[in-house]
């Protein structure tokens, strides 16, 4: 079955201190791994996908990176607007659906 | 252009009875997938559907709930004789085909609250 584990499950951090948020997965056959964000109260946002080990995406001050057994969210120089839950999700083999994680809760003060 | 839209956006049923949670899929999307959300737990899938059919719904309960995404109208998920175990927010979202690259369109969620 396929696996998915998120860390820190909360972060809380300076506006402007950067830090990494963890995704880690078991999967048998990575067809994608994709970054969601998702606001209290409401559905998640697509953020990133990445298909294969060293690839790399950025948007604004988010930049997501993919080894063969984990991906991690950059955040650098946040803002309290960036605060939020960070889904990370993997599609594998021939199946159509997303397999998420429980996420990490982001919180940045000023 | 509307963004996927779900209804009831709140729901409360007393233990029983029954949900039926409705889902309309972006403009031009003709696949529409149901996730369901417990407080502190993670999205799981339940089902994905294309225009009168169902493609994958090995994440469903077997019994009390189903789907259906017919050739006109929402697609719509039932939940019969609710358990408070059902209490949760679920998420429906669409793609315009297959899912290739992980893009889903979500919708902004259905909190059924089972007392």
């Amino acid at each position: 079955e396929d696996q998915v584990t998120q860390s820190p499950e909360a972060l809380r951090l300076q506006e402007g201190e950067s830090s990494s948020l963890n995704c880690s997965y078991t999967v048998s056959g990575l067809r994608g791994l994709f970054w969601y964000r998702q606001d209290p109260g409401k559905g998640p946002e697509f953020l990133f996908t990445l298909y294969s080990a060293g690839e790399e995406k950025e948007k604004e001050r988010l930049k997501a990176t993919l080894t063969k057994k984990e991906s991690f969210l950059h955040i650098t120089a946040p803002k309290p607007e960036d605060s939020a839950t960070y889904l990370c999700a993997v599609q594998a083999g021939t199946a159509s659906k997303l397999t998420f994680g429980t996420g990490t809760r982001l919180q940045v003060t000023l | 252009n509307a963004g996927v839209m779900q209804n009831p956006r709140h729901l409360v049923r007393r233990r029983g009875q029954e949900a039926r949670l409705r889902c309309s899929p972006m403009k031009g999307h003709s696949h529409v997938y149901w996730y369901r959300q417990l407080p502190e737990e993670g999205l799981k899938f339940m089902v994905y559907l294309q225009k009168e059919n169902i493609i994958d719904e090995s994440g469903m309960p077997k019994e009390r709930f189903s789907a259906e995404f017919p050739k006109e109208g929402p697609s719509i998920l039932r939940i019969q004789q609710v358990v408070r175990g059902d209490s949760a927010a679920y998420f429906c979202a669409s793609s315009p085909g297959q899912l290739n690259t992980g893009e889903l369109f979500f919708g902004e969620g259905s909190r059924l609250t089972v007392l």
